[in-house]
């Protein structure tokens, strides 16, 4: 069982470069995150899709986009990539049942912008 | 807002060691708590949960208790091992949602 795949798991961008970050689930979830994680700022919550065709901005959406392109997968994409976004990014997705709360996280991938 | 506040450390123990984290959390009515791990090169994971006032979630010998009146929910293992080396954070979430507030994570190292 595969869980929570993300690819890819390294990337070093240009300034102003764009890239997609590609996520999928295998275990039927409603709903899915994009979380980045920085030294010292735990995570923080970019987008997330409480169910497919839906998306909502999170704690730092500021230059990101997201689509659900279907139940399985989500992605994320920088049109224009600042040094800011050097960060971790996760991928996580749960169940959808109220009050259940339990996120199953991918492996992340390392984003370095030069 | 919802925020979640845990000891940043980072933390060196020995191997057998008893650990303490502590976690508090401010939130409108009744959040359920969790506590998430982080071990190298991986994402989080779910260590254990809690829903209600008094709960006590536990798994792989760690244990919490849901403590409303201190608005707290720290962690704490009897005897730490080396596996045990990893980033712990603190969570809540709240009101039927499954979105989820961090704290900013405790970095544990377990020296043999």
């Amino acid at each position: 069982n595969a869980g929570v795949t993300q690819t890819p798991k390294f990337q070093v961008l240009k300034t102003g470069q764009s890239m997609t970050l590609q996520c999928a689930q295998d275990m039927n979830h409603n709903s899915m995150y994009w979380y980045r994680q920085d030294p010292g700022m735990g995570l923080r919550l970019i987008y997330y899709s409480a169910s497919e065709g839906t998306t909502d901005k999170g704690e730092v959406p500021n230059g990101y986009n997201v689509s659900r392109l279907n139940k399985r997968e989500f992605s994320l994409r920088l049109e224009s990539a600042a040094p800011s976004q050097t960060s971790v990014y996760f991928c996580a997705s749960s169940s959808g049942e109220a009050g259940r709360g339990e996120q199953y996280f991918g492996p992340g991938t390392r984003l370095t912008v030069t | 807002g919802n925020s979640v506040t845990q000891m940043e450390g980072p933390v060196t123990l020995s191997e057998e060691a008893f650990l303490t984290i502590n976690c508090t959390y401010t939130a409108t009515g009744y959040p359920s708590l969790f506590w998430y791990v982080q071990y190298p090169g991986e994402g989080l994971q779910l260590l254990l949960k809690a829903t209600k006032a008094d709960d006590k979630g536990s798994n792989k010998g760690f244990e919490a208790t849901y403590r409303k009146e201190t608005t707290s929910f720290h962690l704490e293992k009897g005897s730490v091992q080396v596996s045990d080396s990893a980033v712990y954070f603190c969570a809540l979430s709240q009101g039927g949602s499954e979105k989820l507030v961090f704290g900013k994570g405790m970095k544990l190292t377990v020296n043999p």
